[in-house]
């Protein structure tokens, strides 16, 4: 069974600095990744994602994520970050094939506070 | 375009009390159909799963249970509450034999007193 570990449970950043969430996850091939995020009493919303090919994906809100196969590692980056993005963030894991029924499997997420 | 909707937003309900959840989706058909529990601090927690009408799955033992009487409805229940039954609600869905991909809904904060 697959599983994911975000290490960070809550981070701050000031605005417009860089900001990297990282994402490790453990499955025996490659799988599908997801990142998400929830703003408070909000459903989730889709980031990015990555299947397959280039291994650096392009999201919404100007987030990008890089797979990393030989880190097991799915890393959330932007650049510069603005008040907005506080929320929090939840990287996903999907086993490719019909048998897993599209289950994902969700980190404990990370809570961005954002300091003006 | 695909929509998905749920209600109530929120709900307090005293303990021993009935539940029901209402999901429903529009735009796409033969969905797979998802409920999630989210407690603080614990991150989403897959309660059950159906990939078709009447077809259920249950990942964790528990004083839920689901239904998908419609293609497009999916509804989470309980006989009676209990105070570890709080929490906030997600009802998700993914198109079938596709890439995972699933869709939330606005979700449901679920108070037991």
């Amino acid at each position: 069974a697959q599983s994911v570990t975000q290490p960070d449970i809550h981070i701050t950043v000031s605005e417009g600095a860089s900001l990297e969430l990282r994402c490790n996850y453990s499955y025996g091939a490659t799988p599908y990744l997801f990142w998400y995020v929830q703003s408070p009493g909000q459903g989730l919303q889709l980031l990015l994602k990555y299947f397959s090919g280039d291994t650096l994906v392009q999201g919404i809100k100007g987030f990008e994520a890089e797979f990393k196969r030989s880190q097991s590692s799915f890393n959330l980056r932007k650049p510069s970050v603005h008040w907005s993005d506080a929320a929090e963030y939840f990287c996903a894991v999907g086993a490719p094939g019909g048998t897993s029924y599209g289950k994902l499997t969700f980190g404990q997420g990370t809570i961005l506070t954002v300091h003006p | 375009s695909q929509t998905i909707h749920q209600w109530p937003a929120t709900l307090v309900q005293p303990v021993g009390s009935p539940l029901s959840l209402e999901c429903t989706v529009e735009g796409t058909s033969n969905p797979n159909l998802y409920w999630y529990r989210q407690a603080a601090g614990r991150g989403l927690q897959l309660l059950f799963y159906s990939v078709g009408i009447g077809q259920i799955s249950s990942e964790v033992p528990q004083n839920l249970s689901a239904s998908r009487p419609q293609d497009r409805q999916f509804i989470l229940s309980s006989k009676k509450l209990l105070l570890s039954d709080s929490g906030f609600y997600l009802c998700a869905w993914s198109t079938q034999g596709a890439y995972n991909e699933q869709f939330f809904g606005p979700g449901t904060r679920l108070t037991v007193l």
